[in-house]
């Protein structure tokens, strides 16, 4: 089974300064499929943003952008001019040739007005 | 946008007792899931089912957990004789098996007293 790490178990932002959520994998897979997920307080599943691994761009989505370094099996995850809807959980997922999504520990991040 | 249903929200339920978590997927999507949130943990997945039967299943997914696809809308995840460790978010994925995401129900609640 593939392993994800997100050895940030929480940060904290000044609203509209930039945070960044690091996110390592472990795999032999060459092709897969890398996401961030949003779990506010609600605990709903919201899909930020992902990562074809086929891909050399990194994705970005509005003020979400990775840093997907494939050879490092990293894919960090900056959310740039913080709001206060941003606080939430954030997880990182890999999905691989077994069809099915293995996820970080997550990262709680905190908004400060 | 076509979602996942899930019902109910909230389940309350007496160890021993069974339950049934009900999901109704993406009507075109072929690839079902089930995973498991307790609460302040990291998701985990249990099982997958696709073609009408059980593709995959975790360790967690023992002989007290079942799934069925009863029609040919509705996926059910029942646990036989709930325990307390069995309290947790439950949530539903389904997936169309091309590049797109997993898309996740808003989630049920269950607790066992």
């Amino acid at each position: 089974a593939q392993t994800v790490t997100q050895s940030q178990p929480e940060m904290s932002v000044q609203e509209a300064e930039t945070v960044t959520l690091s996110c390592t994998y472990d795999t032999s897979e060459s092709d897969y499929y890398l996401f961030w997920y949003k779990q506010p307080p609600s605990r709903q599943m919201i899909l930020v943003i992902r990562q074809e691994a086929y891909k050399q761009q990194n994705a970005t989505e509005n003020r979400f952008s990775v840093n997907f370094q494939k050879a490092a099996k990293s894919f960090s995850l900056k959310i740039s001019d913080s709001q206060l809807g941003d606080a939430a959980m954030y997880f990182c997922a890999y999905r691989g040739l077994d069809y099915k999504l293995s996820f970080g520990a997550g990262t709680t991040v905190t908004v400060r007005a | 946008e076509p979602e996942v249903t899930q019902t109910p929200s909230h389940q309350v339920t007496q160890m021993g007792q069974e339950v049934i978590l009900r999901c109704v997927p993406i009507s075109n999507h072929l690839y079902f899931y089930w995973y498991r949130q307790i609460l302040g943990q990291k998701v985990e997945f249990l099982v997958s089912f696709y073609n009408n039967e059980i593709s995959e299943k975790s360790e967690i997914f023992d002989d007290q957990f079942s799934v069925e696809r009863p029609d040919g809308s509705n996926f059910t995840l029942k646990i036989r004789s709930t325990k307390l460790e069995d309290s947790a978010m439950y949530f539903c994925a389904s997936w169309t098996a091309d590049n797109s995401p997993l898309h996740f129900g808003n989630g049920t609640r269950l607790t066992v007293t």
